[in-house]
């Protein structure tokens, strides 16, 4: 079963808006991570953002903040005020504890994202 | 701070042919992973070392693909013989948590920029 969902394969934005770019997942375990990396076309999946499944508040960071809505077992990335050197693939992930036991990190397929000028 | 250096950058090679990826990752981190990226999906986990033990290779090919840590910082991905399957993008990272028994849910993965595998 897929465990992270990220239903767009491609998004267009303009320039200094805002865009919001979708993932669902699917866990039984009360414990878990979720992660955004973005991977521009050199290749390197770079850091974005965190979520713990017990933080109360979502989490920021910059101009990227994470929407979580555990009910519904979402944690979309929003970027604000899109630069051009956002475009690039972004791709959600997820770990569910313990790591010991098998709780690697799990990627979605990803969402090309597009900043138009 | 140097980040997780991989290489090559590219190989080409034919299939039957061996081939060998190295990583070398951040000063200090403990833990290292390969990933294999296949062509418009996720990275997917190959192995996971914590030091130079390999504590999770549940899903490297073990009949054509092998990998060390000896001294447990870098390390070397090897594939013997290739196949035109094994095309991808191979990505190394490393991160400073690990170790048995710690819920280590936040652990942050730092990735190298890879190694772009083409197999003819």
């Amino acid at each position: 079963a897929q465990k992270i969902t990220q239903t767009q394969p491609g998004m267009f934005v303009q320039e200094k808006e805002a865009v919001t770019l979708d993932c669902t997942y699917d866990t039984s375990d009360p414990s878990y991570g979720l992660f955004w990396y973005k991977q521009p076309s050199s290749g390197e999946m770079i850091f974005l953002i965190y979520q713990g499944s017990y933080d109360q508040q979502n989490a920021t960071e910059g101009r990227y903040s994470l929407n979580f809505q555990k009910a519904r077992k979402s944690a979309n990335l929003v970027i604000s005020a899109s630069q051009l050197g956002d475009s690039a693939m972004y791709f959600c992930a997820m770990r569910e504890a313990p790591y010991n036991q098998g709780g690697k990190l799990i990627f979605g397929q990803g969402t090309e994202l597009s900043v138009k000028p | 701070e140097a980040g997780v250096v991989q290489s090559p950058r590219y190989k080409i090679i034919e299939k039957k042919q061996p081939v060998a990826f190295w990583c070398n990752p951040i000063s200090g981190h403990n833990t290292l992973y390969w990933y294999r990226q296949n062509l418009g999906q996720g990275p997917e986990l190959l192995i996971r070392y914590e030091n130079e033990e390999a504590v999770d290779d549940s899903q490297l090919p073990k009949d054509r693909f092998s990998a060390e840590r000896l001294k447990g910082v870098d390390s070397t991905l090897k594939i013997q013989p290739a196949e035109l399957g094994d095309s991808a993008v191979y990505l190394c990272a490393s991160s400073a948590l690990g170790g048995i028994g710690l819920l280590a849910t936040n652990e942050k993965l730092f990735f190298g920029s890879g190694t772009q595998l083409s197999v003819l």
